[in-house]
């Protein structure tokens, strides 16, 4: 596609159950970024994939939270066992290469979590 | 570690006004320095970058930032505001060592007929 793809645009969950977010990075680019914003926050870096390179997790929050990247395509962020304080705008962004500076963000999943 | 700090949350302007959105950061590196612009269900564009070339730097659609290393500074300006540019505006910090971008809370511009 034109852009950065990311579904569902909204999520409204319960507290403890599970939830998925897909994101559709620009064709041929290697590098792909989750972040996470919560109300009135900065983004929080989550997780970074580059190539086949092992991903960088340092920026997730705990062990309920999971991404998976298949190659260079689709990459899934999954949170178990969902708390209120996981509510946020969750934003992926994808870069064509080693160079991290132009990021090309999706519009994010709102995510909320009752 | 760095941060970015963006001292207004909201800025009010009237339509061909000049703009500032000012932006002070914090690193023990030399940092790479971003301005993003977010519109309203869309997604987050880069306006502008500073990677220790010239300290002023021109971005897209009038926006220009002048890195000020003894300020430590880099803030956001355009002559003269249009209705399109209301939206929100990140200041961005980064360094190589880390690479990861480290976002600040954002200011809402408001543009006024």
């Amino acid at each position: 596609g034109a852009g950065v793809s990311q579904s569902p645009s909204n999520k409204v969950t319960e507290k403890g159950k599970d939830v998925e977010l897909r994101c559709d990075p620009i064709s041929g680019h290697t590098a792909l970024y989750w972040y996470r914003q919560r109300l009135g926050q900065g983004l929080e870096f989550l997780i970074y994939f580059q190539g086949n390179s092992a991903p960088d997790k340092s920026g997730l929050p705990s062990d309920r939270f999971s991404a998976e990247r298949t190659g260079e395509s689709v990459s899934t962020l999954t949170i178990q066992r969902t708390q209120q304080e996981d509510s946020a705008v969750y934003l992926c962004a994808s870069t064509p290469g080693t160079g991290y500076e132009k990021l090309f963000f999706g519009s994010g999943t709102q995510l909320s979590v009752l | 570690a760095q941060s970015v700090t963006q001292l207004d949350s909201h800025v009010s302007v009237s339509e061909g006004t000049p703009v500032l959105l000012r932006c002070n950061y914090s690193s023990s590196y030399s940092p790479s320095l971003f301005w993003y612009v977010q519109h309203p269900n869309k997604g987050l564009q880069l306006l502008l970058k500073y990677t220790s070339a010239a300290t002023l730097v021109k971005g897209i659609n009038g926006f220009e930032a002048e890195f000020k290393k003894s300020e430590t500074s880099f803030h956001l300006t355009k002559p003269s505001a249009h209705m399109s540019d209301a939206a929100e505006y990140f200041c961005v910090v980064s360094d190589r060592r880390f690479q990861k971008l480290v976002f600040g809370t954002g200011t809402r511009l408001l543009v006024s007929p």
